[in-house]
């Protein structure tokens, strides 16, 4: 069974303090890992897919990274309206589901 | 942009009533989701549909159904709701293969 777990499930920082968030996952086949940004109430939002290990991609102070078996997002400096919840999900060959993680609770403080 | 709306961001229903939610994508999209999420159980499929007329139970199908008439539209109908469908319920479009595009969600409360 497909399977993501994230940790940590909720993370408090400093603005500037850089910090990585996790994503462990097991799938048979892995078609594509994605992350999103979820706000308060609203629907998440898609940041990044990512399809192979070693792949790297970037968007202003985020980065995500992959290997066989986990995948990171690094946050480099980060500003309060950084905060907000971060969902991984992983994608198999196999199928057009999408089997999401709990989500990673960030607050950046002033 | 890509566009995927849902039609109500609020609901309130009295158990046992029925209850339509649409959700209507502009990308051409062959699949579609319906999701709901829940504090400390996160986000569950409920339905997907990888083309018009076709449909696939998700984990949580029990007490839902959808319609997919148009390749565009995807409808999730609660035949008779009750009050453990109170939830944030979410739908989601995608390209084959490619990434989920989500509604803005539609909160719905079950009294």
């Amino acid at each position: 069974e497909d399977q993501v777990t994230q940790s940590p499930e909720a993370l408090r920082l400093q603005e500037g303090e850089s910090s990585s968030l996790n994503c462990s996952y097991t799938v048979s086949g892995l078609r594509g890992l994605f992350w999103y940004r979820q706000d308060p109430g609203k629907g998440p939002e898609f940041l990044f897919t990512l399809y192979s290990a070693g792949e790297e991609k970037e968007k202003e102070r985020l980065k995500a990274t992959l290997t066989k078996k986990e995948s990171f997002l690094h946050i480099t400096a980060p500003k309060p309206e950084d905060s907000a919840t971060y969902l991984c999900a992983v994608q198999a060959y196999y199928g057009q589901n999408f089997v999401f993680g709990p989500g990673t609770r960030l607050s950046v403080l002033p | 942009d890509v566009k995927v709306t849902q039609s109500s961001r609020y609901l309130v229903k009295r158990t046992g009533e029925k209850v339509f939610l649409e959700c209507v994508q502009d990308m051409d999209h062959e699949n579609m989701f319906w999701y709901r999420q829940d504090p400390g159980l996160g986000l569950r499929l409920i339905y997907f549909s990888y083309d018009v007329k076709m449909k696939e139970k998700g984990d949580i199908p029990e007490g839902y159904s959808v319609s997919r008439e148009k390749k565009e539209r995807f409808s999730l109908i609660l035949e008779s709701a009750s009050t453990n469908q109170t939830s944030m319920y979410l739908c989601a479009s995608s390209p084959n293969p490619g990434e989920l595009f989500f509604g803005e969600g539609s909160r719905l409360t079950v009294l």
